[in-house]
């Protein structure tokens, strides 16, 4: 069954340093959406991404955020500077159609990203 | 966004029918119910999802009242594999490409 992937599964990195979190969504859909669970909280939206631009985004998706899909199968999120509050499991997920359309929504198993 | 309530926890024995009920007394017209649900250490997972009919899948059913303001996600026979925190989610048209996740309700399956 096809599945959403994201590397790393763990990330450890200095406050103020840049990551990019990987993901490769499922290879024919075309809407993508990053979403983020601090430890012990609600699963929360960040952005989603369709046709090369951004959808929708979240107050969190700050310009501290980016997204990018830099060849045909990965979509990237991009911390500029990150703080320890940046520290939770970021979730990459993919559908193949509309969300308006109501279609379901596939997971990746997340990243943890912890900063200090 | 609607808001939907869910008890916090639920316990159910291994291999008996669950229901986890939902309340959205405000949902519109055009929302859709869906459920995820979040196995421990592992990114959610779409289970169901339905607008007025009760639906069916190989995972699940979906009770949904006639007046639309509350549903009920049936699992039939539950396995220790089902233990995890269950999402009720109102979805509707427009622009909303967001799924907006409560507190959900924490299944305990004992063996």
């Amino acid at each position: 069954e096809p599945e959403v992937t994201q590397t790393p599964s763990h990330q450890v990195t200095q406050m103020g340093q840049e990551v990019i979190l990987r993901c490769v969504p499922i290879s024919n859909h075309l809407y993508f959406y990053w979403y983020r669970q601090i430890l012990g909280q609600k699963v929360e939206f960040l952005v989603s991404f369709y046709n090369n631009e951004i959808s929708e985004k979240s107050e969190i998706f700050d310009d501290q955020f980016s997204v990018e899909r830099p060849d045909g199968s990965n979509f990237t999120l991009k911390i500029r500077s990150t703080k320890l509050e940046d520290s939770a499991m970021y979730f990459c997920a993919s559908s193949l159609e509309n969300p308006r359309e109501n279609t379901e929504a596939f997971f990746g198993q997340g990243t943890r990203l912890t900063v200090v | 966004d609607a808001k939907t309530t869910q008890p916090n926890s639920m316990e159910s024995n291994e291999e008996e029918p669950v229901h986890l009920p939902c309340n959205h007394s405000t949902i519109s017209g055009t929302d859709y119910i869906h459920w995820y649900r979040q196995l421990p250490s592992q990114g959610p997972e779409y289970v169901i999802h339905g607008l007025t009919s009760n639906v069916n899948n190989r995972m699940a059913s979906l009770a949904i009242a006639e007046d639309r303001k509350s549903s009920t996600l049936i699992l039939h026979r539950a396995t220790l594999r089902d233990a995890a925190v269950y999402y009720c989610i109102l979805r509707g048209g427009g622009s909303n490409y967001k799924l907006t996740f409560g507190k959900g309700t924490l299944l305990t399956v004992n063996p």
